[in-house]
């Protein structure tokens, strides 16, 4: 198992400013992901965070808005670039090992406001 | 495209009743499939996963999973709700293409009234 620490574990941000989240886990992992979440909502995969190499990000979010960086196998930090009220959601970092039958866990997640 | 489809917004189902959650899955190749669940101000659980071997599959809190490849489903169950029982459910599912990612579904919330 997997634990992860999440912060901040929320935020109000003003419109233009940059926030950046961190997820550190008590292990080394291989994988490890950025989702978003609308409150009550499902979860959406920003991108993979790979260690030593560029995030992999999926359709729709870019590395300009959504750096992420990944020293090492246990750290891995998201930055919200520019925010703009649309980027009010809760902000998740998963890990998980490269095999199929493996499980998630999650962080206790980043509520991000910004006005 | 690679997907899972929960039909559901809302359950709502008695304490002491039997509950279903449902899922549907589009996937090429071998489907792997999980559930999560999501309590208030908590974060995301693994309940349970298919990977391969028998239909029915058991997971934490007394829930279990049907898979039915010829209805591409993988229904959430319990015999006996429990009000703790009600939060918010997620059907995923692994995707190999591309990487090792988990896609989720929509979510379905559960409110089981005492």
């Amino acid at each position: 198992s997997a634990v992860i620490s999440q912060k901040p574990s929320r935020d109000i941000c003003q419109r233009g400013t940059s926030l950046t989240i961190q997820c550190q886990v008590d292990s080394q992992v291989t994988m490890m992901f950025w989702y978003r979440q609308q409150p009550g909502q499902s979860l959406t995969l920003i991108a993979t965070a790979n260690q030593g190499s560029e995030a992999t990000y999926e359709s729709g979010f870019v590395i300009d808005k959504f750096p992420i960086s990944r020293p090492n196998l246990t750290f891995s930090t998201l930055t919200v670039s520019n925010m703009s009220p649309e980027d009010s959601s809760i902000y998740l970092c998963s890990v998980g090992e490269p095999t199929v039958n493996e499980k998630l866990f999650f962080g206790s997640g980043t509520q991000l406001s910004v006005l | 495209a690679q997907s899972v489809a929960q039909p559901e917004d809302q359950v709502n189902v008695a304490e002491g009743n039997p509950l279903t959650v449902k899922c549907t899955y589009s996937v090429s190749g071998n489907p792997y499939l999980f559930w999560y669940v999501q309590y208030p101000n908590r974060g995301l659980q693994f309940l349970l996963k298919y990977i391969t071997g028998d239909n029915l599959v058991k997971g934490s809190y007394g829930f279990e999973a049907e898979f039915n490849k010829s209805q591409t489903s993988f229904h959430l169950k319990k015999p006996s709700a429990l009000v703790g029982d009600s939060a918010l459910y997620f059907c995923a599912v692994r995707v190999t293409t591309g990487g090792f990612k988990t896609i989720f579904g929509a979510g379905t919330r559960l409110f089981v009234k005492a």
